[in-house]
């Protein structure tokens, strides 16, 4: 079966860090992507693994372990306009999997 | 470059009616991928289309088809419709699709309401 799970909300406040973590169960891997999505648009690429190991671009680094069905997208020096949507995608081969997502608030 | 398109970005239905929607994809992308957000279930995986080839397909019933043209737009169709089928579709463009892992873009989405 295709699983993958997330914490439903979470708040931090503004400068602070943050990890959003996923954990996946799925029939065949091939990657695990982060999508960000403020409410009412479209969910828009953050970061994208496929190895094990910390990936990071900018204020965002996203990590991921293979052999525990692990990832987890870190997002640094938090600011207001980082309140969105988190989701977490795997590919397993034959398409997309998406978690259901992790709404981030942040407050000042 | 221009973005993800679907058109349109609204829409209200009744129950039994058929409804179709549009996507065009970025210039190039030949790969077209459609998904269901409800609150409550999140991104669902409808289908893709590459190549105007139907490529994978998730667990949706027959009402929902979709079908891509030569120049890699793509329509989905809902046909009698559901009070459930309420839900914003999404779209998302990639050069060679889910299969090459590469990063998928997506449009605005289509808001639909069935009443």
């Amino acid at each position: 079966g295709q699983n993958i799970d997330q914490p439903t909300e979470m708040t931090a406040t503004e400068g602070a860090i943050v990890q959003i973590n996923c954990t996946y169960q799925t029939s065949g891997f091939n990657g695990l992507f982060w999508y960000q999505q403020h409410a009412g648009e479209a969910p828009t690429f953050l970061s994208y693994n496929v190895l094990d190991g910390l990936e990071e671009k900018g204020r965002f680094s996203s990590f991921l372990s293979r052999s525990k069905g692990y990832s987890y997208l870190l997002l640094k020096e938090l600011q207001m306009k980082d309140s969105a949507s988190y989701l977490c995608a795997v590919i397993n081969g034959q398409n997309f999997v998406f978690g259901p997502g992790t709404r981030l608030s942040v407050l000042p | 470059k221009a973005g993800v398109t679907q058109t349109p970005r609204y829409l209200i239905k009744t129950r039994g009616q058929q409804v179709t929607l549009s996507c065009s994809p970025i210039s190039g992308h030949r790969s077209v991928s459609w998904y269901q957000q409800t609150p409550g279930q999140g991104l669902q995986f409808l289908f893709e289309y590459f190549s105007e080839t139907q490529r994978n397909k998730g667990n949706f019933p027959g009402r929902f088809s979709g079908r891509q043209f030569s120049n890699s737009r793509s329509e989905m169709n809902v046909s009698t419709l559901e009070l459930g089928d309420s839900a914003l579709y999404l779209c998302a463009s990639s050069q060679q699709g889910q299969v090459a892992n590469t990063e998928a873009f997506f449009g605005q989405g289509t808001r639909l309401t069935v009443v």
